[in-house]
This record gives structure tokens, C-alpha cells and sequence, in this order.
């Protein structure tokens, strides 16, 4: 079964420190991987795309990482702002019958405190 | 360009009663998906429609249905509502073809009481 498990389930950092977010998954084939943050009530904005040839992706703050090998990514939130407090969201789409099939992971929870 | 509308932002319904939700995606999109997110959860994939039709579905009861028009704007409906059916209920558009990025709308959040 396709699925994409992400860890920690939440967490809190301070303001100006870094983390990490994991992404496992174990989806196959694989077309590409998204992260996505989603600010509380609002929709899921995509942060940044990876094909299967690609290991890592800035945009600005964030960079993700891929292992297509081991089939993990992650997603690194270099000196944090409150406004990163949000629900981090890994997306593996897989080739199906009618173009891609999304497979979203639950998400991290993220709170960003001053 | 304007991005993925979603109406209402908000609702409220009492159980047994059913509702209709409103997407209308980015300008030259044909494919909508719909999407369950309840807290805990993540997103739940419901239905994709592309060009009038409905191409994919995902593991939700007949309770649950859409349509798409010919402008490619689409409709959620969900007939007697249940309490668990409280969620935020996400539309995303996409070109449908291909590796494609879907854009997601800003949700509707359904109360059932």
C-alpha cells in the first residue's frame, strides 16, 4: 500500500532556530515529491518540487532534501520566523492511469514561539 | 491570475440535512480534486473531475458526490450529513495533464451539529 508517514507529528521551536522535518514514504513508483505548507484555515501552498534525479531544493528558508534510495525526504527551516508556524505537508505523486495520484502524509504540525 | 475559489468559507448544518460546496478553479484548469482534511487526519482524496467527468474517486460512502460543469467549476455534495462529516473541505485545480502541480483553494469549513 502507498503511503508517505511524516515525523514528529508536532513540533515547538524558538524563534531563529532551525529544524527538520521528516518525510518516509513508500510510494512506488514515483513521479515526484512536494512540500507543502498550510497556514490554519487556509489551503496548502506549495514550498518546493523534486523529481526522482534531484537531492536538494532551496526556496528560501527551506530546503528539501530527497533520497530516492532509502525513499526519505526532508525539509530543513533554517533561522525560524513566527510566521513558519504552520502544518508542513509531504506529497509523493505516483504515474497512474490518468496523470499523477497524490499521496499526502498527515503533516507536522509546527509552532514557531518567540 | 486569480487563484482556486472556494464558497462558502464557513457553514454550518445540522445532522440529516445535506449541503452543496463551490469550486471554481484557476482560469484554463479542467481538472478539479476534492479533499477531506480533518484534525489528525491529513488530506483525504474524495473525487477528481476532468472535462465533466469524474476519472478518480477515493474510499468515501455514496453519501458524497460532485459534478463538474462545462466552465470546469465543480460541486461537492454530501447528503445526510453526519457529525464526523465536520472537516475542511479542500478543492485543488490542476491542468490534468501530466506531471502537474495542483493549487489548492482556501477550504470551506463544514460544522455538522
Amino acid at each position: 500500500k502507498n503511503q508517505v508517514e511524516q515525523s514528529p507529528q508536532s513540533l515547538i521551536i524558538l524563534e531563529g532556530k532551525n529544524c527538520t522535518l521528516q518525510c518516509n514514504y513508500t510510494v512506488s513508483p514515483f513521479s515526484n515529491l512536494r512540500w507543502y505548507k498550510q497556514d490554519t484555515g487556509r489551503g496548502p501552498v506549495s514550498l518546493t518540487i523534486m523529481t526522482f534525479s534531484e537531492n536538494t531544493k532551496s526556496n528560501g528558508r527551506y530546503t528539501a532534501t530527497l533520497d530516492a534510495d532509502t525513499k526519505q525526504s526532508s525539509l530543513h527551516i533554517t533561522a525560524s520566523q513566527l510566521s513558519d508556524s504552520a502544518s508542513y505537508i509531504c506529497v509523493v505523486s505516483a504515474p497512474g492511469e490518468y496523470g499523477n495520484k497524490l499521496v499526502f502524509g498527515a503533516g507536522t504540525i509546527l509552532r514557531v514561539k518567540s | 491570475k486569480a487563484g482556486v475559489t472556494q464558497t462558502p468559507r464557513y457553514l454550518i448544518k445540522t445532522r440529516g440535512q445535506q449541503v452543496t460546496l463551490s469550486c471554481s478553479p484557476i482560469s484554463g484548469h479542467r481538472s478539479v480534486s476534492w479533499y477531506q482534511q480533518t484534525p489528525g487526519q491529513g488530506l483525504q482524496f474524495l473525487f477528481e473531475y476532468f472535462s465533466e467527468t469524474q476519472r478518480n474517486k477515493g474510499n468515501f460512502p455514496g453519501r458524497f458526490s460532485g459534478r463538474q460543469f462545462s466552465n470546469s467549476r465543480s460541486e461537492m455534495n454530501v447528503s445526510t450529513l453526519e457529525l464526523g462529516d465536520s472537516a475542511l473541505y479542500l478543492c485543488a485545480s490542476s491542468s490534468g495533464q501530466g506531471s502537474t502541480e495542483a493549487f489548492f483553494g482556501q477550504g470551506t469549513r463544514l460544522t455538522v451539529v
